[in-house]
């Protein structure tokens, strides 16, 4: 069973830190990494994509992958309110040419004024 | 459209009523996935289309469940005799190729509601 972990939360950060969020995955052939962002009520919204080991920096976020240790975070530099939300992790199944996700159950953020 | 648009929004259903779900995918997008997702889970896969072709359907939760996409753009997941384990929000998402790195796109979904 293919499977992607993330610890459910609530994580609770003031405005202006950084936010720290967590990801493992099971399977090693896994490719492509994504994080998703979904207000409650709404539907995911791609905040990152990660393919290869190392950071990758797009404004205020910044994805991590280590294929190594099957590992991918997400931090998000000074975090604001409107950055309260639940993070999803997901994990693209096949290597090849197929490429439905498999996502975790969310970290649920807080960005407290 | 600019995204991916679902109708219904919102849909309820008495037990062992069918359903009939609709998925506008982005214009020009070979690939489409329908997803689960409970309340407080991330989203489960359902079911893939490239084109108009069903490539995988393992994640259909039993034979009540029927996905098509005939011309290869609009899709419609239908569920037989609803019961009420089937209450969730489906998501219906397109991304514009058929490589596993292309992002995918999620609409709104169809919050179902069985009773």
């Amino acid at each position: 069973q293919k499977e992607v972990e993330q610890n459910s939360g609530p994580l609770s950060v003031p405005e202006g830190a950084i936010a720290s969020l967590n990801c493992t995955y099971s399977d090693r052939v896994s490719q492509s990494f994504f994080w998703y962002r979904q207000y409650s009520g709404k539907s995911p919204e791609l905040i990152m994509s990660i393919y290869s080991n190392g950071d990758k920096e797009d404004g205020r976020f910044t994805a991590q992958l280590n294929k190594a240790s099957q590992y991918v975070s997400l931090l998000i530099r000074d975090s604001q309110p409107s950055d309260s939300a639940t993070y999803l992790c997901a994990v693209s199944n096949y290597g090849g040419s197929q490429g439905n996700l498999i996502f975790g159950k969310g970290t649920k953020l807080s960005v407290k004024p | 459209g600019a995204g991916v648009s679902q109708s219904p929004r919102y849909k309820v259903a008495k037990r062992g009523q069918d359903v009939a779900l609709r998925c506008d995918p982005i214009s020009g997008h070979v690939s489409l996935f329908w997803y689960q997702q409970a309340l407080g889970q991330g989203p489960e896969f359902l079911t893939y289309f490239q084109n108009e072709a069903q490539l995988d359907k393992s994640g259909l939760p039993s034979d009540r469940f029927f996905a098509e996409r005939p011309e290869g753009s609009v899709s419609t997941l239908k569920i037989q005799r609803t019961q009420q384990e089937d209450s969730a929000v489906y998501l219906c998402a397109s991304s514009l190729g058929r490589q596993n790195n292309q992002p995918q796109h999620f609409g709104d979904g169809t919050r179902l509601s069985i009773l």
